[in-house]
């Protein structure tokens, strides 16, 4: 199975505080994909990083990839109340994406 | 565009009835994916399309759930008859292939009383 395993499962942090989010995964992948869902919504696609890459950026997301460790990284800089959603990765072989459980991540003002 | 469309947005039903669930995926995309969503299972992948053809229907859970694509912009989810255990929030979800960023409806939330 392609479905990852975000680690913790909750996490609670301040207003301006670094959030860190891992995944972990058990077979070979084509990329891998953090998506956001907030509370009563669909999905929301964040990043895309694939195989051959190690690390990437987008505005205050910061996402690395170890495919020797089958493992990656979301971290979000400079956290606000808005960021408060639970978070996905999605790691990707050659045909869907599977979605794991998920972090929820609840950001206090 | 007007992203993935998703109706009825809740759905409350008995026991018994049949349940039809309606999505208008984004124009151009090929790939077509019904996913449910409950706090115990998560995100489950019901079923997915490729160019209105079911590739992958493993995850639907019962003969009493199907999918159909009649063209490239609808799909339909139906269950008959339903169950309370069927209870959750139902997504659909579209994308240009399937390893591509997926854009997601807002959902449909469904009670079987």
């Amino acid at each position: 199975s392609q479905q990852g395993e975000e680690d913790p499962q909750a996490l609670s942090i301040q207003e301006g505080e670094n959030a860190t989010m891992n995944c972990s995964y058990k077979t070979s992948i084509n990329n891998l994909q953090w998506y956001r869902q907030n509370s009563g919504r669909g999905l929301v696609h964040l990043i895309l990083i694939r195989s051959n890459e190690r690390e990437k950026h987008s505005g205050r997301l910061r996402v690395t990839l170890d495919t020797s460790k089958k493992s990656s990284s979301l971290l979000i800089t400079a956290s606000r109340a808005a960021d408060t959603a639970s978070y996905f990765c999605a790691p990707s072989g050659y045909s869907t994406l599977t979605f794991g459980k998920g972090t929820m991540l609840l950001v206090s003002p | 565009d007007a992203g993935v469309i998703q109706s009825p947005r809740h759905e409350v039903t008995e026991m018994g009835q049949e349940v039809t669930l309606r999505c208008k995926p984004i124009s151009g995309h090929d790939y077509l994916f019904w996913y449910r969503q409950t706090m115990m299972r998560g995100l489950e992948l019901l079923i997915y399309f490729n160019n209105n053809v079911p590739i992958d229907d493993s995850g639907m859970p019962e003969d009493r759930f199907s999918a159909k694509m009649p063209n490239a912009s609808f799909s339909t989810l139906k269950i008959q008859p339903s169950e309370p255990r069927d209870s959750a929030v139902y997504f659909c979800a579209s994308s240009l292939e399937g390893t591509a960023p997926t854009f997601f409806g807002s959902g449909t939330q469904l009670s079987v009383l």
